[in-house]
This record gives C-alpha cells, structure tokens and sequence, in this order.
C-alpha cells in the first residue's frame, strides 16, 4: 500500500490564481480530511468527507474547496489564492469513526506571493 | 470551547535526559487521544493512543503517555532521549460525539544535543 500521496510537494502560487492539491488514499478508508499547518498553531481542519459524495467544513474552510466523488480521492481547490493561504497541507484519512486513527499524506507546501 | 494545549512550545535536552511533554485537553465527554511525532521534513506518524483500558499507554520508540482523567491530561514520556528524537511533537484528541474530527495542540518542538 502507498497509504495517503499527495501531489505537488511544493508549489508557488501569485496572489489570484487558482489550483488544486490532490489527495489519494489506497487503503479504502471512507474518512478524508484535509488540514493546514501553520508555524506555531498545530493542524487546523479545512474540510472533511465521511464517504464518497459527502462533505463539511472544518475549522478554517473559507477560500476552499473540496469535493469527493471517488473513495480514494479527495482533491482541495484553491480559488484567488492570498497571501494567507501560505502553508502546509496534508491529506490524511481513516477507516471509520470514533475509534481509529487517521493516516497522514508526506504534506504540500504551497507559498503564495 | 474545545481544546487541546501544549504548554511546553520548545524543548530542549541532552542526549540521555528523560522527556515529558504536557498535553491537556477540555473535553467533557468520552475522548480518545494521540501523540503525533513529525521529524524534520516528513508527515506525521503517530507515536501512540488511547482508546480504553490501561491508562498508560506503550508507543513506538521507548515512548509512553499516561491518561489522567482527573486532570484531563495526556503527557508524553520518555525516560532517556536520543538525538534522533528531535522532532516536532503533537497532542490530538477526536470527541465520541460529533464528526470525531481530530483536534491538535500547537506541538512542541523537541531538539536533542548530541
């Protein structure tokens, strides 16, 4: 199994434009979530899916989005990137509920300028 | 609000010290809880948990975290450092209730002296 992947590993980005970061998972687990990482402030949710077709906002989902139409991928679209998208993302999934622990993808670093 | 704190932000230690990292969480309900470790340029692996049973939980690597829940804490041990445990480390919990998304703490920076 690769686990979680995530695609690109860096990436720099010019105030306005848009992308997207891919997530993949191979292990069939129905819950994906997508954090960011800022220096200092832990992993803030962005937005999580509990199977495929289902998504909700975390914490931090303003000037995102997600959608979820497979199992295995869950992608985070940027749109009009900003300055204070600049962090690390990762990808991480679990295979159910309250009681399992959540696999984390090696994380984008994405710089917006 | 719920939450999960780390007070010690960085850490310092020689090689041989012993280690504990404080972890507390706010939570009134039934909680399980995780110490992530992320060494330097890598994802984050997960050290230990506690879902039930024993309070003291064994991790990987030598480390183990007792659940206090008195004292709503979780702190992270480990009775002799090696430089390779430099790295950043992290306390989560996830709630029965609700979406069982996982919360953080902040992470404390571990640096090991050789």
């Amino acid at each position: 199994n690769a686990g979680v992947t995530q695609t690109p590993k860096f990436r720099i980005l010019k105030i306005g434009q848009s992308m997207t970061l891919q997530c993949t998972q191979d292990m069939n687990h129905n819950y994906m979530y997508w954090y960011r990482q800022d220096p200092g402030m832990g992993l803030k949710l962005i937005y999580y899916s509990v199977g495929a077709g289902i998504t909700d906002k975390g914490e931090v989902p303003n000037g995102y989005n997600v959608s979820r139409s497979t199992t295995e991928d869950f992608p985070l679209r940027l749109e009009l990137a900003a300055p204070s998208q600049t962090s690390v993302y990762f990808c991480a999934s679990k295979e159910g509920g309250f009681s399992y622990e959540q696999y984390f993808g090696p994380g984008t670093r994405l710089t917006v300028t | 609000a719920q939450s999960v704190s780390q007070h010690n932000h960085h850490v310092i230690l020689s090689e041989a010290a012993s280690l504990e990292l404080g972890c507390n969480y706010s939570y009134g309900g039934t909680v399980n809880l995780f110490w992530y470790v992320q060494y330097p340029g890598q994802h984050l692996q997960l050290l230990l948990k506690y879902f039930s049973g024993d309070p003291l939980v064994k991790g990987i690597k030598g480390f183990e975290a007792e659940f206090i829940k008195s004292k709503f804490s979780f702190n992270l041990r480990k009775p002799s450092v090696q430089w390779s445990d430099t790295a950043e480390y992290f306390c989560a919990a996830v709630l029965q209730t609700g979406a069982n998304n996982l919360f953080f703490g902040t992470g404390t920076r571990l640096t090991v002296i050789p």
